[in-house]
């Protein structure tokens, strides 16, 4: 079965630091670029960041850039989430995402097809 | 600008055909996908591409794109479609992804 599921989210104070971990099992999971998306709690998604498929390229919204830190090890099968100096605006559902990058006709488009179940990080004081 | 806008809210009633649509520059050079999540669940991807239904979304789902808009359309809507819809798509770099507001479907 193709899974990814997420752990590590809990309550921090602001200022501190947290790490959010991935288990991808039931597809080649080096072979595929993945992301973490978050959701405040009755709003929208927000992408947070993608890693490529080597681990060398990574993006970032500009909201967390210089503060989290996407990693990836292909021989585990797991994708990382290093969150610092994390602020009350980053309290979210963080799910962890498989993307996948497709070319047809010259327009190219991602499409998120595997999504875990999410991981809650609180951030108060 | 790298904005989706979606209509925060939409109803249908049981059995009709109601669309969902998605506005933005950025629909104009790349694909949407779109993804349902029922209150409490994760999202679940429904279309992608050029109205592309990943394994097990029923064939009432389907998506078009033309210009700036994108469009989810479902085609007898069922009590079960009751949920909250994104699209999203990529930014110009083509590594960016930005999500619509999303689409709260009522069916009646």
């Amino acid at each position: 079965e193709v899974e990814v599921v997420e752990s590590g989210g809990g309550l921090v104070q602001p200022g501190e630091s947290l790490r959010l971990s991935c288990a991808a099992s039931g597809f080649p999971f080096r072979a595929y670029r993945m992301s973490w998306v978050r959701q405040v709690p009755g709003k929208g998604l927000e992408w947070v960041a993608t890693i490529m498929q080597d681990g060398l390229d990574k993006y970032y919204v500009d909201s967390v850039k210089g503060r989290f830190i996407i990693s990836r090890d292909n021989d585990k099968g797991s994708l990382s989430l290093q969150m610092n100096n994390l602020r009350v605006e980053d309290t979210a559902v963080y799910y962890c995402v498989r993307l996948s990058s497709y070319c047809t006709s010259g327009v190219c488009y991602d499409a998120l097809h595997v999504w875990g179940q999410g991981t809650m990080v609180t951030v108060s004081s | 600008s790298s904005e989706l806008t979606q209509d925060p809210a939409v109803s249908v009633a049981l059995g009709q055909t109601v669309t969902i649509t998605c506005q933005g520059d950025r629909v104009r050079s790349s694909y949407a996908s779109w993804y349902q999540q029922r209150p409490g669940q994760a999202p679940v991807l429904v279309i992608y591409g050029q109205n592309k239904r990943p394994s097990g979304i029923p064939d009432r789902f389907s998506g078009s794109n033309s210009g700036d808009t994108a469009s989810l359309t479902i085609s007898g809507a069922q009590a079960e479609d009751e949920a909250d819809y994104y699209c999203n798509c990529r930014d110009s770099s083509g590594f960016y992804l930005v999500f619509g507001g999303g689409t709260k479907l009522t069916v009646l």
